[in-house]
Formats: structure tokens, sequence, C-alpha cells
């Protein structure tokens, strides 16, 4: 079975300070891992994604994470945020057949 | 068209009415998904329908009735709810079940759910 632990309930950090959010995830096999983005009274919208290939990848806003085989971690960084970066993130993780698994969840507040 | 499109976004029922929850999509997605979400939890799978077929049922109450018409629309029918079933409700899709980008979730708005 597959599950994923966010290691920080909550981070507050200011405008233009670096950030990581940490996400770990357990399986057995070969998996796929997320993360997604909740902005207040929305649905998650999708940030960036590994499925194979480079271990670092990229989202279009700055945010960047990288695949960890060995730690089984995919830790989600930026090195300068925005107050609009306010928001709930949610690591997940699929080891295929359309069934994910989230995280319980990180409410990055970005102080001005 | 990239969006999963939710309606209504708010409804308030009692505990004795009939509402539907509906979604839809026209991405070519095979693969469409219901999700509860409760105020500061993750998303809760409840079905997996791939192909109009459901495919899971994460043993959901049988007054949540899922409904995939065709391989656009979804629609979740609500009788007899609990004011305890009050939450957002998550409609997705993702690409056929099986494939890499089955795995990648289009998320829709939600609904947002009161039982009184």
């Amino acid at each position: 079975a597959q599950s994923v632990t966010q290691l920080d309930s909550q981070v507050p950090v200011f405008e233009e300070a670096p950030v990581e959010l940490r996400c770990n995830y357990s399986s057995s096999v070969s998996v796929y891992l997320f993360w997604y983005v909740q902005y207040p009274n929305q649905g998650l919208q999708l940030l960036l994604k590994y499925l194979s290939g480079s271990t670092l990848v990229e989202s279009i806003n700055g945010f960047e994470a990288e695949f960890n085989k060995s730690q089984t971690s995919f830790h989600l960084r930026k090195p300068s945020v925005h107050i609009s970066d306010t928001a709930e993130y949610f690591c997940a993780v699929s080891e295929g057949a359309g069934k994910s698994t989230f995280g319980d969840g990180t409410t990055l507040t970005v102080k001005p | 068209d990239t969006e999963v499109t939710q309606t209504p976004k708010h409804l308030v029922m009692g505990m004795t009415n009939k509402k539907s929850l509906k979604c839809e999509q026209h991405m070519g997605h095979r693969a469409m998904y219901w999700y509860k979400q409760k105020a500061k939890k993750p998303p809760e799978l409840m079905f997996v329908y791939s192909y109009e077929k459901l495919s899971i049922n994460e043993s959901v109450p049988s007054r949540f009735s899922p409904e995939c018409p065709n391989s656009s629309l979804l629609n979740l029918h609500l009788h007899a709810l609990q004011p305890e079933d009050s939450a957002l409700y998550l409609c997705a899709s993702s690409q056929e079940s099986g494939a890499a980008g089955a795995n990648v979730l289009t998320f829709g708005a939600g609904s947002r759910l009161t039982v009184l």
C-alpha cells in the first residue's frame, strides 16, 4: 500500500524568502509523484509531476521538486515566494490505475 | 478546453431531499472521479469511472449514487444525507486508466454541500 507524509502542516514565511515543503512517501513499487495546490474555495490544480526521466521537475511559476528514490522524498521548493503563493499544498503518490493517495496538506502562508 | 466544470457551486439541502451534483469535461478523458474533501483535510476518493463503467467504489454509503451517462458527464445523486456529509465535493478526470498520464488529475472547482 502507498502512503504520503507531509512533514509540516503549516509553513509561515516572509515574502521573497525561500521555502521548502517536505513530502515523503512509502510504496513497494515504482510510483508517480505530484504536487497539487489549492487556493481558498477552489479545487486542486496540478503544480508539477514526476512520471519518469529527470528527477528534477519544475513548474511555470518558479516551483521545483526533486524525486529522491533513496530517501523516498519529493520535496517542493521555491527560491523566492510571493503573497500570491499563499495556499494549501498537497503531495500525492500514485502506483497507477488512476488511484492517488494524498498527504494531509501543508498550509503555506506568505507574509508581507 | 482544459477544464472540468461542476454545478452547482453551492448546495444546501435537508436530510430528506434528493439532489444531484453534475460534472462535465471535454478533454477526451476516459476516467472520471468523485472526491469528498472536508475542511483542512485532503481529498478522499469516493468513486472512479473508467470508460463509463464504475471501476472503484471506496465503500461509500448508498445514499451517494454515482452515474456516468457518457464519457463527458458524471453525476452524483444525493438522497437522505446526514449533516456529516457536508463537505466540498470535487470531480476530477484523467486519461485512460493504466497509462502514465492516467495518474494526472484535472479537478473541477468543487460543489460545496451543506446538509441541514
